[in-house]
């Protein structure tokens, strides 16, 4: 069965280093997206990524957060220069519609000290 | 924007027991509503969901009702098992827009 993968699973960096998160959405979907999960708190909504640009943000995703589709296959999260409060877990997700399914990845921890 | 709350934040239950996690939503534009279940160190999984023409649908255990009206909908397992133990989340979506906003999450504990 398809699956999203990301890259890395854990990542500790340091405050204000920048750190890129990778996913591998399932082949023929079109629609990819990035979450976020505080440590005890709700799954958080990031972006959504359609047809090479960003169809919607949060208020979360500010001018340190950006998404690229750099090749066709990677979707790319990054984050210019980390906060203490950017650990969290980041999940991407795809689908093969815009009212479809959404399809997790197993998500990527990230720890900033 | 929609916003949505969960209930109760952990539940646990003897095996064999039903277990009942509650959502409501603020937003009646909404017409989409997925749970999701997440075991500890795994991704979420769709298990179910519903949309907003439907009261009730059922998939073996698991079932969920919506009330329109009242803006919330529930999951419910029945018989269930140590291997339903995980987080289990509700979710929403507004028409028209294909981002899923969460709840908190319900950590389900089950007894053997």
């Amino acid at each position: 069965e398809p699956e999203v993968t990301q890259t890395p699973s854990h990542q500790v960096t340091q405050m204000g280093q920048e750190v890129i998160l990778r996913c591998v959405p399932i082949s023929n979907h079109l629609y990819f997206y990035w979450y976020r999960q505080i440590l005890g708190q709700k799954v958080e909504f990031l972006v959504s990524f359609y047809n090479n640009e960003i169809s919607e943000k949060s208020e979360i995703f500010d001018d340190q957060f950006s998404v690229e589709r750099p090749d066709g296959s990677n979707f790319t999260l990054k984050i210019r220069s980390t906060k203490l409060e950017d650990s969290a877990m980041y999940f991407c997700a795809s689908s093969h519609r815009e009212a479809g399914e959404l399809f997790f990845g197993e998500g990527s921890r990230l720890t900033v000290l | 924007g929609e916003n949505v709350e969960q209930h109760p934040s952990t539940l646990s239950v003897q095996e064999g027991d039903s277990a009942v996690i509650k959502c409501t939503y603020s937003d009646s534009a909404s017409n989409y509503f997925p749970w999701y279940k997440q075991e500890l160190g795994k991704r979420p999984q769709l298990i179910i969901d519903i949309r907003s023409n439907v009261g009730e649908k059922k998939d073996q255990r698991i079932a969920v009702t919506l009330n329109k009206t009242a803006k919330h909908f529930s999951l419910h397992i029945t018989e269930t098992q140590p291997e339903d133990s995980a987080v289990y989340f509700c979710a929403a979506r507004l028409s028209g827009y294909s981002t899923l906003t969460f709840g908190k999450g319900t950590m389900l504990l089950v007894s053997p």
